[in-house]
């Protein structure tokens, strides 16, 4: 079964401060997606990166970045130079096939809330 | 392009009531899941549907049930509330099978009393 962890339920930097948020995670498939999504105070998840499981460039965009290491099963997220605007709850997912292939769900960590302070 | 909608937004019920929940994908998608986010569980998946077809199931009873419609609009059931079935309740929209992306609606809050 896939599984999904994030060990850090909450963090709280100051802003401008970087902060990396953690993702472990568990399959037995070689065939994978690995997500992160943000889920600020209104509630609607926002998709921010997809990365598959044969792919392990490192990946930035703006302030984010994606660290993707197989050998150690993690998808680590960074986000340089934090704002205010970057408190949310952020989620890691997995998404493996099953059923022969053509059925895919979606595990969700159990998230990490993350507060930027001023 | 409109997102993902969800109605109603917020849901008020009494224990045994059932309740109906609608979820409207984006345009051209095909693939609607839905999740239960509660403080305890964290996001669940409910289940999926593609084409009309539930294709995907989590691990709930099977009061919560769904459906969705030849536009791919999608509803969602649960019959004889109970307090624990106070969640927000989330529908997501993908264009293809592999689920590569989903993009997810505000949610529906509801309360059971």
């Amino acid at each position: 079964a896939q599984k999904v962890t994030q060990a850090q339920t909450e963090i709280s930097v100051v802003e401008k401060e970087d902060v990396t948020l953690d993702c472990v995670y568990e399959t037995r498939d070689t065939t994978y997606y690995l997500f992160w999504y943000k889920q600020p105070p209104s509630g609607e998840l926002v998709f921010l990166i997809r990365r598959n499981s044969f792919d392990e460039q490192n990946e930035i965009s703006g302030r984010y970045s994606w660290n993707f290491q197989k050998s150690t099963s993690s998808f680590n997220f960074t986000i340089t130079a934090s704002q205010v605007v970057d408190s949310a709850v952020y989620f890691c997912a997995l998404s493996e096939a099953f059923g022969g292939g053509s059925n895919y769900k979606l595990t969700f960590g159990k998230g990490t809330l993350l507060t930027v302070n001023p | 392009k409109a997102g993902v909608t969800q109605t109603p937004r917020y849901l008020i019920k009494t224990r045994g009531q059932q309740v109906t929940l609608s979820c409207s994908p984006i345009s051209g998608h095909r693939s609607v899941s839905w999740y239960q986010q509660t403080p305890g569980q964290g996001l669940q998946f409910l289940f999926e549907y593609f084409s009309e077809t539930q294709r995907n199931k989590g691990n709930f009873p099977g009061r919560f049930s769904g459906r969705q419609f030849s536009n791919s609009r999608s509803e969602m059931n649960v019959s004889t509330l109970e307090l624990g079935d106070s969640a927000l309740y989330l529908c997501a929209s993908s264009l293809d099978r592999e689920l590569y992306e989903q993009y997810f609606g505000p949610g529906t809050r509801l309360t059971v009393t």
